[in-house]
């Protein structure tokens, strides 16, 4: 069973829709979780991190988390032809002092 | 600096020969980790320093592969005897260790032909 699991998409939305992009983990007892965007060619950059169960905003983004059902979310609102990227699930490890276990990501296409 | 720095950006070797890559912490950051996105395979943890120890190396894919770090600050990746298949960008990110939040610099793109 692979540690981090995304839908590798890619997912299309119109510009100005919402794109919801999700994530499922098989550690229980992970408590970090972060969302990535990769533009192709670049490095990874981080846009979201959540800890607690629930919902987290920042600015057009919300970060759900579900730690009963290993589930993470990423809502991204309004969404602009610029957020056309990769977005990379990742899960703490908590064996190795907050290494990352990263999904494969998913593509994301906003088309105007 | 500002943010991760790593060099050198790209480099092309010839199977069997030696590389090393290097990691600029941003200033401060106590944490450090080495990953490599091979294509199609997503981000994979190679090892972890806090300070100038290693913690955790499983990741290291074989003997070929080591790294260590210096004064708490750059951290150098070799890889001995490249081989095709250590084809990949090679990343390095930092956290302050007061939160977990990590921090990628630009990665350096290895090729081996």
């Amino acid at each position: 069973q692979k540690e981090v699991e995304q839908n590798s998409g890619p997912l299309s939305v119109p510009e100005g829709a919402i794109a919801s992009l999700n994530c499922t983990y098989s550690d229980r007892g992970s408590q970090s979780f972060f969302w990535y965007r990769q533009y192709s060619g670049k490095s990874p950059e981080l846009i979201m991190f959540i800890y607690s169960n629930g919902d987290k905003e920042d600015g057009r983004f919300t970060a759900q988390l579900n730690k009963a059902s290993q589930y993470v979310s990423l809502l991204i609102r309004d969404s602009q032809p610029s957020d056309s990227a990769t977005y990379l699930c990742a899960v703490n490890r908590r064996d190795s002092g907050y290494a990352l276990n990263f999904g494969k990501g998913t593509s994301l296409l906003v088309t105007p | 600096g500002a943010g991760v720095s790593q060099s050198p950006s790209n480099k092309v070797t010839e199977k069997g020969k030696d590389v090393e890559l290097r990691c600029d912490p941003i200033s401060g950051h106590t944490a450090l980790y080495w990953y490599r996105q091979s294509l199609g395979q997503g981000l994979e943890f190679l090892i972890y320093f806090q300070g100038n120890s290693a913690p955790d190396k499983s990741g290291l894919p074989s003997d070929r592969f080591s790294a260590e770090r210096t004064g708490g600050s750059v951290s150098t990746l070799t890889i001995q005897r490249t081989q095709q298949e250590d084809s990949a960008v090679y990343l390095c990110a930092t956290t302050s260790g007061g939160g977990d939040e990590q921090y990628f610099g630009p990665g350096t793109r290895l090729t081996v032909t």
